[in-house]
């Protein structure tokens, strides 16, 4: 199994406005998952994009993938401050190899 | 729909003594996963389960066991606690391995 790494470890900003976090891998995927965990909760899975796609769309998300760099970034737009919450990326690669492993996430503070 | 529950929510033992904590799922899902989340670490993969009655070691397996004789159900044992073992439990079910992962909302044990 292979692990994401969440790039910057943290990241402060102010309301309204984006917020651009990094995720690189090493080996070939099958898709790669976002999730987001609020303090002291479970995570939640964001959105899931597959290995043939480049770009993706949920709302204010916005995930882009590029494999020949093994990388993946999570943009949200307009933040609020309930978007404070730990994003942890998970890199698939499919077939026999089910095990999803987790970085250290990236911690987003929104201040109002 | 309750999703993934998980039981306790929290719980703090002596050095020694033992537990279950314990996993369900209503959505039918084939896999089932049991993480521990510390400080600093991320998500650690310790045990996971394809379907009824299966079970395989994760990244850090030591010190726990596991049982899946309901596919609804996924148990985490602790047969002697240790201090190590203080951290927050989460568990995950998912359709295939490939899929997006459904986690409880966590147990916070502490080992005295």
């Amino acid at each position: 199994s292979q692990q994401g790494e969440e790039d910057p470890q943290a990241l402060s900003i102010q309301e309204g406005e984006n917020a651009t976090m990094n995720c690189s891998y090493k080996t070939s995927i099958n898709n790669l998952q976002w999730y987001r965990q609020n303090s002291g909760r479970g995570l939640v899975h964001l959105i899931l994009i597959r290995s043939n796609e480049r770009e993706k769309h949920s709302g204010r998300l916005r995930v882009t993938l590029d494999t020949s760099k093994k990388s993946s970034s999570l943009l949200i737009t307009a933040s609020r401050a309930a978007d404070t919450a730990s994003y942890f990326c998970a890199p698939n690669p499919g077939g026999s190899n089910y095990k999803l492993t987790f970085g250290k996430g990236t911690l987003l503070t929104v201040n109002p | 729909n309750a999703g993934v529950t998980q039981t306790p929510k929290f719980r703090v033992l002596k050095t020694g003594q033992s537990m279950t904590l314990l996993c369900a799922q209503d959505m039918n899902h084939e896999y089932m996963y049991w993480y521990r989340q510390d400080p600093g670490m991320g998500l650690r993969l310790i045990h996971y389960s394809v379907g009824e009655g299966t079970t395989a070691k994760g990244e850090v397996p030591d010190g726990y066991n596991v049982s899946r004789l309901k596919k609804q159900n996924f148990l985490l044992g602790l047969e002697s606690a240790a201090p190590s073992q203080t951290s927050v439990y989460f568990c995950a079910s998912s359709i295939g391995g490939a899929g997006t992962q459904y986690f409880g909302p966590g147990t916070r044990l502490t080992v005295l």
